[in-house]
């Protein structure tokens, strides 16, 4: 059973610095999608990461994939106020259709 | 403009009452999904449906309910067997399962 897990729970950084979110993942995951949640909203779809070595990037965000690893991970550079959200990563195994959620990073980015 | 539309966006539901979530998508996505999430926590997958009159529990389905009797339709109810049903609940849709996932802008259920 895919279980997946992102570290760290929380991430508290100053304005212009960089920093790297993990999402590591138990079992086969043929692909491996990052999301944004706003305190009180629902999620926003960020990138969607389809095989070994990917990497995407849009904006200050960039998530790279190593299925070998079973690990994702989305990197920040030169954090804005704006970047505070909480990010969700997620996997689903081959052949399935059941999106499995990591418990997610809260992201708070200090002036 | 296409999306997925939830209602009510706040729900209160009284011990031993049924109540039920609405969720309408306008996307033409043939997979549908309920996730339950808990302060603080992640998304646990409730059930999912991948065509019309067909769906499949996911991890928590003990105490819900679903229908899928029209392709933008995928209504859950929640019953009095779920004990602790307070959560903000999401519903989400993609193409076809396995792509990105669309998700509507929730429901905050609480319990009187």
């Amino acid at each position: 059973e895919l279980k997946v897990e992102q570290n760290p729970l929380f991430l508290s950084m100053q304005e212009g610095k960089n920093y790297t979110i993990y999402c590591n993942y138990s079992t086969t995951s043929d692909r491996l999608y990052w999301y944004r949640q706003d305190p009180g909203k629902s999620l926003e779809s960020l990138f969607v990461l389809l095989s070994n070595g990917a990497v995407k990037q849009e904006g200050r965000l960039m998530a790279s994939l190593d299925t070998k690893a079973r690990l994702s991970t989305l990197h920040i550079t030169a954090a804005v106020h704006d970047l505070s959200a909480t990010y969700f990563c997620a996997g689903i195994p081959p052949g399935t259709y059941k999106y499995i959620f990591g418990t997610g990073t809260r992201l708070k980015v200090l002036a | 403009d296409g999306g997925i539309t939830q209602s009510p966006k706040y729900l209160f539901r009284k011990e031993g009452q049924n109540v039920t979530l609405s969720c309408e998508q306008n996307l033409n996505h043939d997979a549908m999904y309920w996730y339950r999430q808990d302060p603080g926590q992640g998304l646990r997958l409730i059930y999912y449906s991948q065509i019309v009159n067909d769906f499949q529990k996911g991890d928590i389905a003990e105490g819900y309910s679903v229908s899928r009797e029209k392709k933008e339709s995928f209504p859950l109810t929640v019953t009095s067997a779920q004990k602790n049903p307070t959560a903000f609940y999401l519903c989400a849709s993609s193409i076809q399962g396995r792509e990105k996932l669309f998700f509507g802008s929730g429901t905050q259920l609480s319990v009187l």
